[in-house]
């Protein structure tokens, strides 16, 4: 079965820093692109990031780029987003998800399963 | 900036049939865009219902269909039922890498 599970939220000052993780089993992790998404208090979901299995493609919107970094560990089976210079408006459940295949191509671009998320709180 | 719209709310009948729609602030929704829909209920993650425009994902009862209609994706609930209640979202591929996701709606089955 597969399996998501993220960790690493937490409460933190504005301007601070955080790293969460997603630990995957279940699949070979390698093969396959992941994404993270979050979704603010009460709002609706807001696509983040998203890197290819094998870690040489990345992606962000806009709202993050330059701030957010997704990268991964293929031998550890571990998805990251490293989050710096974080605001209020960076208050969300982070919730990581699977593509169906290692690249990114607009044909797979569907995410499933999803973790639960983790609660990223911003604020002083 | 393309925005993603959807319906902020809807409502329909138990036994009822109801489509939600996915567009574009500027432009058309086209089957180049592979429209996804989830759900979500309060608390829970998302779960896949339809993804590359109209197929369903497993498990998923056939009472939910993707399509386009006109210039927007469209999900169709045929037969809701009261577990339909939920906040339903759609993404669309970009380009360039980057999804969006509209801004959902909420389904009240009553």
């Amino acid at each position: 079965e597969v399996q998501l599970l993220e960790s690493g939220g937490g409460l933190v000052q504005p301007g601070g820093s955080l790293r969460l993780s997603c630990a995957a089993s279940g699949f070979t992790f390698s093969s396959y692109t992941m994404t993270w998404v979050r979704q603010a208090p009460g709002k609706g979901l807001e696509w983040v990031s998203v890197i290819s299995g094998s870690g040489s493609a990345t992606y962000y919107a806009d709202s993050v780029k330059g701030r957010f970094t997704i990268s991964r560990d293929n031998s550890m089976n571990t998805l990251y987003l490293q989050m710096n210079s974080l605001g209020v408006e960076d208050t969300a459940v982070y919730y990581c998800a699977k593509y169906p295949t290692s690249g990114i191509r607009r044909e797979d671009n569907w995410f499933d399963p999803w973790g639960q998320g983790t609660l990223v709180t911003v604020s002083s | 900036q393309t925005v993603v719209t959807q319906e902020p709310s809807f409502s329909v009948s138990p036994g009822g049939t109801v489509t939600l729609t996915c567009g574009l602030s500027s432009g058309s929704v086209s089957t180049s865009y592979y429209p996804s829909w989830y759900q979500q209920t309060p608390g829970q993650a998302p779960r896949t219902l339809i993804y590359n425009i109209n197929i369903r994902s497993s498990g998923v009862p056939d009472r939910f269909s993707g399509s386009i209609l006109g210039n927007k994706a469209a999900l169709t609930i045929t037969g809701a039922q009261a577990d339909d209640e939920s906040d339903y979202y759609c993404v669309l591929y970009m380009g360039g890498g980057i999804s969006v996701f509209g801004g959902g709606t909420k389904l009240t089955v009553l």
